[in-house]
């Protein structure tokens, strides 16, 4: 079975600096690989998603994301973070199963 | 509706008591899927959807727990005989298709078991 790993459960960062959030999954096969944020007391929302095409992906807010076949991961970074960007970022797969299957998250602090 | 609405908003049960909570997706999308969120962790995939059939339902943990779906729309989540570590928030989420459409989250049903 699919699974995702997010291997940093929380991130601490100061405003400005850049910052990585890690994702790593387990199938080799053909994914769909997709970043979702949860901001505080609200519902999950779509960052970004890789389906086919270009390694690199863009997404709202300035976040982007690189899909790496070769390692199975598929990395969330931001070059410069806002306070606003407090929240708890989840990275799914959806395999040949269409199963969409969520890590356990990463809650990405941002300092001023 | 323009997106999808999942009701109850809280529900605070009785252990043992049964629950229904319900889920209904944007128009259209043929995939539906249920989590499991518990306070600080992560979503837990419970079941998915494929109009009215059930491809995946390996997530369900254990026999107290069923979900249907009909008309390729609503989907109830049902919840028989609960207990205090069934006090989660469940999450509905639908595409458009299977494949790399996104899914949509609904607010959530916040379940209290006392």
């Amino acid at each position: 079975a699919q699974s995702v790993t997010q291997l940093d459960s929380q991130v601490p960062v100061f405003e400005e600096a850049p910052v990585e959030l890690r994702c790593n999954y387990s199938s080799s096969v053909s994914v769909y690989l997709f970043w979702y944020v949860q901001y505080p007391n609200q519902g999950l929302q779509l960052l970004l998603k890789y389906l086919s095409g270009s390694t690199l992906v863009k997404g709202i807010n300035g976040f982007e994301a690189e899909f790496n076949k070769s390692q199975t991961s598929f990395h969330l970074r931001k070059p410069s973070v806002h306070i606003s960007d407090t929240a708890e970022y989840f990275c799914a797969v959806k395999d040949s199963s269409y199963t969409l299957i969520f890590g356990s998250g990463t809650r990405l602090l941002v300092r001023p | 509706g323009a997106g999808v609405s999942q009701s109850p908003s809280n529900k605070v049960t009785e252990k043992g008591k049964d629950v229904e909570l319900r889920c209904d997706p944007i128009s259209g999308h043929t995939a539906l899927y249920w989590y499991r969120q518990s306070l600080g962790q992560g979503l837990e995939f419970l079941i998915y959807f494929q109009g009215n059939s059930a491809p995946d339902k390996s997530g369900l943990p254990s026999d107290r727990f069923s979900a249907e779906r009909t008309g390729g729309s609503v989907s109830t989540l049902t919840i028989q005989r609960t207990q205090q570590e069934d006090s989660a928030v469940y999450l509905c989420a639908s595409s458009l298709t299977r494949e790399g459409a996104e899914a949509f989250f609904g607010q959530g049903t916040r379940l209290t078991v006392v």
